[in-house]
């Protein structure tokens, strides 16, 4: 079945540094994928859609500026924490969604960040 | 987009059937009825999708009732690797692909 690569898993960094997480499809283009928050016990909040070859579409109040969405080719969009802080730690998870509308979304595994 | 009522939770004994029900009265004509579960500290992963008929997969079958206001994933032969939480999704039209995701169920299977 589709397969959807997220890398780090798992990252720890100190506060004030930027982080880049990768989000790949492995063997299905994908036009248009998804950036998710998850918080402990919590469910997972939709943060911005990224679609190929154009800006994101972000969701309300997710700083734009903050999170950085690049998604350049049909089978990687990245998402980079800029100037992250204790409070940007989190379960991020992103998910892709190849063409058709009938075609489920496939979820990475996640990487959970965690800013000292 | 169609909203979702899904119990908090649900135990299940291992080897039976884990009924999991889902309610979406507010749900329009063209809108898929999707299943995802997520695991501890993992990705959600796809179960099964639907519009109108029954579907089943090596997964789980899910029964979607005549008017569409509801549906049921089943697990015919639950196993402790079952224990998850399950969401059931409204997918919005095309033009909008967005999931929200509800509360889900957590669903416990017990040995």
């Amino acid at each position: 079945g589709a397969v959807v690569s997220q890398h780090p898993s798992w990252v720890i960094c100190k506060s004030g540094t930027s982080v880049k997480i990768e989000c790949r499809s492995l063997d299905f283009q994908a036009t248009t994928m998804f950036w998710y928050r998850q918080f402990p016990k919590q469910s997972l909040m939709l943060m911005a859609t990224s679609n190929e070859g154009s800006k994101a579409t972000y969701e309300q109040g997710v700083e734009k500026d903050k999170f950085l969405i690049n998604h350049a080719s049909l089978t990687l969009s990245t998402l980079t924490v800029t100037s992250a802080h204790p409070e940007d730690s989190s379960f991020y998870i992103c998910s892709a969604s190849g063409q058709g509308y009938d075609q489920p979304q496939h979820f990475g595994d996640g990487t959970r960040l965690s800013i000292l | 987009d169609a909203k979702t009522t899904q119990p908090t939770s649900m135990d299940c004994a291992e080897g039976r059937a884990a009924n999991l029900p889902c309610n979406h009265s507010t749900i329009s004509g063209n809108e898929y009825v999707y299943w995802y579960r997520q695991i501890h500290s993992q990705g959600p992963q796809y179960i099964i999708h639907g519009l109108k008929n029954n579907e089943t997969n090596e997964m789980a079958s899910l029964i979607i009732t005549e008017d569409r206001k509801s549906s049921t994933l089943i697990l015919p032969h639950a196993t402790l690797r079952d224990t998850a939480v399950y969401y059931c999704i409204v997918r919005p039209p095309p033009g909008n692909e967005k999931l929200t995701f509800g509360t889900g169920t957590r669903l416990t299977i017990i040995p």
